[in-house]
């Protein structure tokens, strides 16, 4: 079973839209959360950390379910230049070390 | 501020040659530092991660080794480059319980 799991897409959504995207995990020790970004052909970057009491930035708002081992990134109102893959990302033993979902990919479209 | 180079952005490579990738942080002391590869379509998968000079953990058994000489600087090599070793390589360093800083990656395709 892969560690991190998310819904491959493409997602395609008119600008605008509200658009969720949905992570599971398969370890119950993962320690930290986060939602990155990849733009075609560029590295990751991170967009935001998930804590367990939710947490907003802008449009974009992150939810964590420890019991249910799931993860959730919300978009509101989508833009143009949201257009990318969503990693999803935990942390889990020493060391720091992140497992990466495979990605979930968001076309907005005009 | 913190910034990690990586070179080459691309890279072209016949099988069974060698291959040398490096990794430089700027701006922090004894940094965890990762090599990641992305093979096209897929996740990242952690190859290897070091927490100090001399250090190296190895995630997954492979054609690739990895080295750290100094406390910033992290090298990817291979001695015989398979074609199954193409994809997309990322070096990353992490700091407490903050998400990864990337670098740009190394493209490398064997042929």
């Amino acid at each position: 079973r892969k560690e991190v799991e998310q819904d491959p897409g493409p997602f395609n959504v008119p600008e605008g839209a509200t658009v969720a995207f949905n992570c599971t995990y398969s370890n119950s020790a993962s320690q930290s959360f986060f939602w990155y970004r990849q733009d075609c052909r560029k590295e990751p970057k991170l967009l935001m950390s998930v804590y367990s009491s939710g947490n907003e930035d802008g449009r974009f708002t992150a939810q964590l379910n420890r019991a249910s081992q799931y993860i959730s990134l919300l978009i509101r109102d989508s833009k143009l230049s949201d257009s990318a893959t969503y990693l999803c990302v935990v942390k889990r033993g020493n060391f720091n070390k992140f497992y990466f979902g495979s990605g979930t990919k968001l076309n907005v479209k005009p | 501020s913190q910034t990690i180079h990586q070179w080459p952005a691309t890279l072209v490579q016949p099988v069974g040659s060698p291959l040398s990738l490096e990794c430089t942080v700027e701006g922090t002391s004894n940094p965890n530092l990762y090599w990641y590869r992305q093979a096209a379509g897929r996740g990242l998968q952690l190859l290897f991660y070091s927490v100090g000079i001399g250090q190296i953990s190895s995630e997954v058994p492979q054609n690739l080794s990895a080295s750290r000489p100094q406390d910033r600087q992290f090298i990817l090599s291979s001695k015989k480059l398979l074609l199954s070793d193409s994809g997309f390589y990322l070096c990353a360093w992490s700091e407490g319980q903050h998400g990864y800083t990337f670098g740009s990656g190394t493209r490398l395709t064997v042929v």
